[in-house]
């Protein structure tokens, strides 16, 4: 079955611990991305992939880092997490090219506290 | 900036009604136009794509494009309760641009 899979699906964490959020596809797409969703703010990116070893910061990267090693993986990392970091987080992937739909992953539900 | 602008809502319609779902974008770069729908803490699936001007039509929804005046909407026939969710215009130029979404509720 094609999917994005996101894990874990919902933490808990504190101030200041590290912590990943895994995302992998698939469907071999080479583009891969992250939002952030908070109630009134809409989807917001954090950071794109158009392909293995490329990355670029959307429009709120700041406090996040991201990794693009493998085709299929695309990793969003809180190297120091703070509260305004609590948000619901999404990985989507599809196909670079203009008519190309994005199919996202479950969702992280990240509680910082 | 690109922008991409949606009535909040929520729009609410009666059973059985037609809802209309409006989008402005800002880019006239834009190649791509997408409808996702979103139920409350789960993740946005499409309904529809549009990519030149006119009408769209699948089953109950209905994808309109005019790229001159910079618009995109989604009509909604015969409207049901388990349509009620947050609708998401997302516009595509190069990157991915949501709109907030604009929250539908359909009451029986």
């Amino acid at each position: 079955e094609a999917q994005v899979t996101q894990n874990p699906r919902y933490l808990i964490t504190v101030t200041g611990k590290k912590l990943t959020v895994t995302c992998s596809q698939n469907m071999n797409h080479e583009y891969m991305s992250w939002y952030r969703q908070d109630p009134g703010l809409g989807l917001r990116q954090i950071y794109y992939s158009m392909n293995v070893e490329v990355t670029d910061k959307g429009d709120v990267p700041e406090g996040y880092k991201v990794s693009r090693k493998e085709k299929r993986n695309f990793p969003l990392i809180l190297e120091s997490p703070s509260p305004n970091q609590t948000s619901l987080y999404f990985c989507a992937s599809s196909l670079v090219g203009r008519n190309t739909e994005a199919f996202f992953g479950q969702g992280t539900r990240l509680t910082v506290v | 900036q690109k922008e991409v602008e949606q009535n909040s809502g929520p729009l609410s319609v009666p059973e059985g009604a037609i809802a209309s779902l409006n989008c402005t974008y800002s880019d006239r770069g834009s190649q791509s136009f997408f409808w996702y729908r979103q139920y409350s803490g789960k993740s946005p699936e499409l309904i529809m794509s549009i990519y030149s001007n006119g009408d769209k039509e699948d089953g109950r929804f209905t994808a309109q494009l005019n790229k001159a005046s910079q618009y995109v909407s989604l009509l909604i026939r015969d409207s049901q309760p388990s349509d009620s969710a947050t609708y998401l215009c997302a516009v595509k130029v190069g990157e991915l641009v949501f709109g907030t979404g604009t929250r539908l509720l359909v009451s029986p």
